[in-house]
């Protein structure tokens, strides 16, 4: 079975453009989050969706934004990129909306925004 | 607010000498527990989780970690380390009711001599 997908893994990106982040949860997890770990850091928390509704969201700033579709895949957004925006972007896939059902994480996709 | 705090930075130990890493958490409900361990530029692979039960928790590569409510503590264990246990380890927590979103710490690079 495939993992937690996520795409694109590398990109660069310039100040003030937006960029979309893709991610494919495990086959038959419903729920998506998303999380910030910036370079020497732990990740941060940032949204979580379940059935195509968000159900938690982290202390960021309306640049950020996200959806997950039908299918349960999941996009986040960033518009106005900053400098501070660079970091790794990991998707955890987790088959209910509750922590402890457990969470399977992505490799992630490293923003470089310059 | 909840945290969590990983007190060591950076450990170095030898091959085949025992590990112990340390986390605690301030949390007001009760709390489900996880390990994971980032090798560079990848994502996050979990070690072992509590969420109930037998405090003692058994993961994978030979590590244990013992959750102790009294002392808000959930350290990570390992009898006899090897050179491939090399990375950066995070302390992550979760609480019931608080859907999908975890808390890291700040994470522990272990280093591991020959």
């Amino acid at each position: 079975d495939a993992g937690v997908t996520q795409s694109p893994t590398h990109l660069i990106k310039t100040r003030g453009q937006q960029v979309t982040l893709r991610c494919s949860p495990i086959s038959g997890h419903k729920s998506v989050s998303w999380y910030q770990q910036v370079l020497g850091q732990g990740p941060q928390f940032i949204f979580q969706y379940y059935e195509k509704e968000e159900r938690g969201r982290g202390n960021f700033p309306d640049r950020f934004s996200a959806r997950q579709f039908p299918n349960y895949s999941s996009e986040l957004n960033v518009n106005a990129l900053l400098l501070g925006d660079s970091a790794l972007y990991l998707c955890a896939s987790s088959p209910g909306p509750q922590g402890n059902y457990g969470y399977t994480f992505g490799s992630g996709t490293r923003l470089t925004v310059v | 607010a909840q945290s969590v705090t990983q007190p060591d930075i950076h450990i170095t130990v030898s091959e085949g000498a025992s590990l112990e890493l340390r986390c605690n958490y301030s949390y007001g409900a009760t709390p489900y527990l996880f390990w994971y361990v980032q090798s560079p530029g990848q994502g996050l692979q979990l070690l072992l989780k509590y969420f109930s039960g037998d405090t003692l928790v058994q993961g994978i590569k030979g590590f244990e970690a013992e959750f102790k409510r009294s002392q808000s503590s959930f350290n990570l264990r390992k009898p006899s380390v090897h050179w491939s246990d090399a990375a950066e380890y995070f302390c992550a927590v979760g609480f019931t009711g608080g859907g999908n979103k975890l808390t890291f710490g700040t994470g522990t690079q272990l280093k591991v001599e020959l």
